[in-house]
């Protein structure tokens, strides 16, 4: 079974400071990758997703996560955060044959500071 | 509806009750998901619909617990004889079917058993 793992449970960062969030997962095929986010009082949304092909993908906000097969890693990272990126930040994995459910990891919340 | 849909947004109920909440997924999304979400937790997965396929129950907590989803679009998911550990917020997402899918989220129901 797949599971997910995200090592930071709360992060606190000044403005315009770097991101870098955590997230391993563990399954042994071909897999998708996604992020998603919870702004405050709002419903998940995707940030990003890996399907195939480039492993560095792009999302929405200036974020990014890179895919390292070689260490079942897709971490999310953002050059420089704002107080709007306050909120939690979820990875998930499922595979690609649309029989297995997405499983998610515990979450990440980051807050941002002025 | 241009989204998916949940009702109710909040249930309050008391010990040993059983509640019934709903899903209305996206027009056309053939998978379908039930999570929990509390404090700490994550998203924890309960069911997975998908398409005619038998439903994957693999994460219901315990037999208290049970899906449906009738005609291959609305999902109720209900829990009898509540519990105050039940206390959560349950979402309920719809996806496609294909190998480059990914879920749409719904504003979740917030349970609170008392």
């Amino acid at each position: 079974a797949q599971s997910v793992s995200q090592h930071n449970h709360h992060v606190i960062l000044s403005e315009a400071a770097s991101l870098e969030l955590g997230c391993n997962y563990s399954y042994g095929g071909t897999v998708n990758l996604f992020w998603y986010v919870q702004y405050p009082g709002q419903h998940l949304q995707l940030l990003l997703k890996y399907f195939s092909g480039d492993p560095l993908v792009k999302g929405i906000k200036g974020f990014e996560a890179e895919f390292i097969k070689s260490k079942f890693s897709f971490n999310l990272r953002k050059p420089s955060v704002q107080w709007s990126d306050t909120a939690e930040y979820f990875c998930a994995v499922n595979a690609p044959s649309g029989n297995t459910p997405l499983v998610f990891g515990k979450g990440t919340r980051l807050s941002v500071i002025a | 509806g241009a989204g998916v849909s949940q009702s109710p947004s909040n249930k309050v109920t008391e010990k040993g009750k059983d509640v019934e909440l709903r899903c209305d997924p996206i027009s056309g999304h053939t998978a379908l998901y039930w999570y929990r979400q509390s404090l700490g937790q994550g998203l924890e997965f309960l069911i997975y619909f998908q398409g005619n396929s038998a439903p994957d129950k693999s994460g219901l907590p315990s037999d208290r617990f049970s899906a449906e989803r009738t005609g291959g679009s609305v999902s109720t998911l209900t829990i009898q004889r509540t519990q105050q550990e039940d206390s959560a917020v349950y979402l309920c997402a719809s996806s496609l079917t294909s190998d480059r899918a990914f879920a749409f989220f719904g504003q979740g129901t917030r349970l609170t058993v008392v």
